[in-house]
């Protein structure tokens, strides 16, 4: 059974600092990795997705890189600002089709 | 149109009450989920629909029952619900041929069982 762990669960940064939140997974057979963003009380929006052949995916000041073999993500935000605050969340899928497993969650709280 | 629309977005109700939740998509997806998260938790998935027939149930109690009248619109009956089904209920939608993998999300429905 695919276990999600993200660490840490909650952190704070003050504006403008370049910040990497992890996520490791137990099954390193997956299809593809999502990381999610979820405002509290919303719902979720994908932020990036990974292909499992792909070793990284860019989107403005976010870069998410996967190591399959080691069973591990990574997403990087640079320049963080207030507006980044957020819940972000590890989603690994393992075959197409099948449903997407979340990990808990960072809480991430960007200071003024 | 690019969203997925959920109604109410807040919704009490007591043991013994019926109540429906509802989503709605026009991005033409053929795929619709509903989702249960409680606070601080991941969303955890209750139902698929695919071209309006039911896929997979993750085994949800029967006091849960989903709806896909068309394409468009998926619903979730509720009756007889416990105190602890309150929870945020998130419905989301995916492109045809990316089912599970592109999840368009709605803003969700807070339920509060009393």
């Amino acid at each position: 059974k695919q276990e999600v762990t993200q660490i840490p669960a909650a952190l704070s940064v003050p504006e403008g600092e370049n910040l990497v939140l992890n996520c490791s997974f137990t099954d390193s057979a997956i299809y593809n990795l999502q990381w999610f963003r979820q405002d509290p009380g919303k719902g979720l929006t994908s932020l990036l997705l990974i292909q499992s052949s792909q070793r990284e995916q860019t989107s403005g000041r976010l870069n998410a890189s996967l190591d399959k073999s080691s069973g591990r993500s990574t997403l990087y935000i640079a320049a963080s600002q207030p507006g980044d605050s957020a819940t972000y969340l590890c989603a690994p899928q393992m075959n197409r089709d099948d449903k997407i497993i979340f990990g808990k969650g960072t809480r991430l709280h960007i200071l003024p | 149109d690019t969203e997925v629309t959920q109604t109410p977005k807040h919704l009490v109700m007591g043991m013994t009450n019926k109540k429906s939740l509802k989503c709605e998509q026009h991005m033409g997806h053929r795929a619709m989920y509903w989702y249960k998260q409680k606070a601080k938790k991941p969303p955890e998935l209750m139902f698929v629909y695919s071209y309006e027939k039911l896929s997979i149930n993750e085994s949800v109690p029967s006091r849960f029952s989903p709806e896909c009248p068309n394409s468009s619109l998926l619903n979730l009956h509720l009756h007889a619900l416990q105190p602890e089904d309150s929870a945020l209920y998130l419905c989301a939608s995916s492109p045809p041929g990316t089912t599970n993998e592109k999840l368009f999300f709605g803003s969700g429905t807070q339920l509060s069982v009393l």
